[in-house]
Parts: structure tokens; sequence; C-alpha cells
């Protein structure tokens, strides 16, 4: 149990367009979803906490408005890189936490690379 | 929030054991400490968590000493597949919305 998807695995946009990744929960419901961003030989960053049914919270320095996030359902949560750049190209990763779980584990998902030309 | 200090790397010969130590001087209480494991272009793996002494399973030991403010994971016997970079954490037992803030990790490399 407790697996994580995201989708695509990889994606490749033009400048200035917007590139939805999804992170789904698939055999637990999630009230909880992190994102973090990963640039090459760094350690993970943490973007923004994705609570099921209210507004994401952001960590200083995220655009809250460049990168949307939406958690729709106990299982589904997205992020949208709007007006994506090159400088946003970097590997994506989601994790859930489980809903009513006594531990503070979180799940990984196998994160999303994203390019952007 | 408990700051971790890892060594930035690592390099071991396969069959070999590797012991990584962190450092987590802050660390609380009621903290429990976790390591992950992240391959290139995979998002991490949970390998082992523990609170105190000693912790073992499939994959890792994990010793804890008595004032917790360092640990150390035990790789036994390591391959060429456990090249990989590993992070600790500290972790609250429960909280609503807790953020894992990762380290640097420890760049594990392991020769043939």
């Amino acid at each position: 149990g407790a697996v994580v998807s995201q989708h695509p695995s990889w994606v490749i946009c033009k400048s200035g367009t917007s590139v939805k990744i999804e992170c789904r929960s698939l055999d637990f419901q999630a009230t909880t979803m992190f994102w973090y961003r990963q640039f090459p030989k760094q350690s993970l960053m943490l973007m923004a906490t994705s609570n099921e049914g209210s507004k994401a919270t952001y960590e200083q320095g995220v655009e809250k408005d460049k990168f949307l996030i939406n958690h729709a359902s106990l299982t589904l949560s997205t992020l949208t890189v709007t007006s994506a750049h090159p400088e946003d190209s970097s590997f994506y990763i989601c994790s859930a936490r489980k809903m009513a779980s006594g531990y503070n584990e979180q799940f990984f998902g196998p994160g999303t690379r994203l390019t952007v030309l | 929030l408990a700051k971790t200090t890892q060594p930035i790397s690592m390099d071991s010969y396969e069959g070999q054991e590797v012991n990584i130590t962190c450092s987590h001087n802050n660390i609380a209480t009621n903290d429990y400490i976790t390591w992950y494991q992240q391959f290139p272009s995979q998002g991490p793996r949970f390998i082992i968590q523990g609170y105190k002494t000693k912790v073992t399973n499939e994959v890792a030991s994990l010793f804890i000493p008595a004032d917790r403010k360092s640990s150390t994971l035990s790789l036994p016997r390591v391959s060429l597949s456990d090249t990989a970079v590993y992070y600790c954490l500290v972790v609250p037992p429960t909280s609503g919305t807790y953020k894992y803030i990762f380290g640097t990790g420890t760049r594990l490399k392991v020769l043939a």
C-alpha cells in the first residue's frame, strides 16, 4: 500500500506555455500533499503544502501565481506551472500523507522532469 | 525544525558495510529520526525510522545513542545498486501538516 503516482513522468514545453502535473495517491486518501522541486545535484526544496479543499500554503520565495496548486479530492493534487521559462526546468516531486495517519510519514511520487525550451 | 548535518559524499566498495552519520543537535523530545534513499530521477524512498537505541529491518540498521543528537544509518554489504543519495530527517510523531525539510543528503557511491 501507500503508492503515489505522478503524471506525466516527463514533459517538454515551449517557453511561455503552461504545464500541469498530476499527483495521485493510488491506494489511500491524503488530506495533505506536498510539492517539491529538485535541481540537478541538489536536495529537494519544498515549494508548497497542498490541503484538500483549501488553498495551498507556499514556502517563502515561491510565487503562488506562477505555481498553481489544486487539491480537489482526497487522492489528487495538481501543480500547474504557468508561463513556464527555461529556469523552471527542474524535477518536480510530490508526496502525500495518509489521512488519519498516526505518523508523519510521507510517501513520495516518482517525480516529473520538466524541460522548458 | 531540527536541522540535520550529514557528510556530502562517501565512497565505498562492494561488499563493505557503510555507515552514514547524521547530526541533529536540536532534536526535540518526541522527534523520530527517518532516513530516505533517492536514486537519480526518482522520488525518495523510505528506508528506516527510529526513536532510540537500535532499529533493524531487511534493508538497514539505525543506531541512535542515548542523547539522540546523532544517528547512524548502517548498510550491510553494499552493492553497486546502493549508489544513491541518503537523506536524514527528524520528524515529530504526529502533526497535521508537518513539513519535511531536506538537508544536503549524503551521496554514496559504491565502487566495484
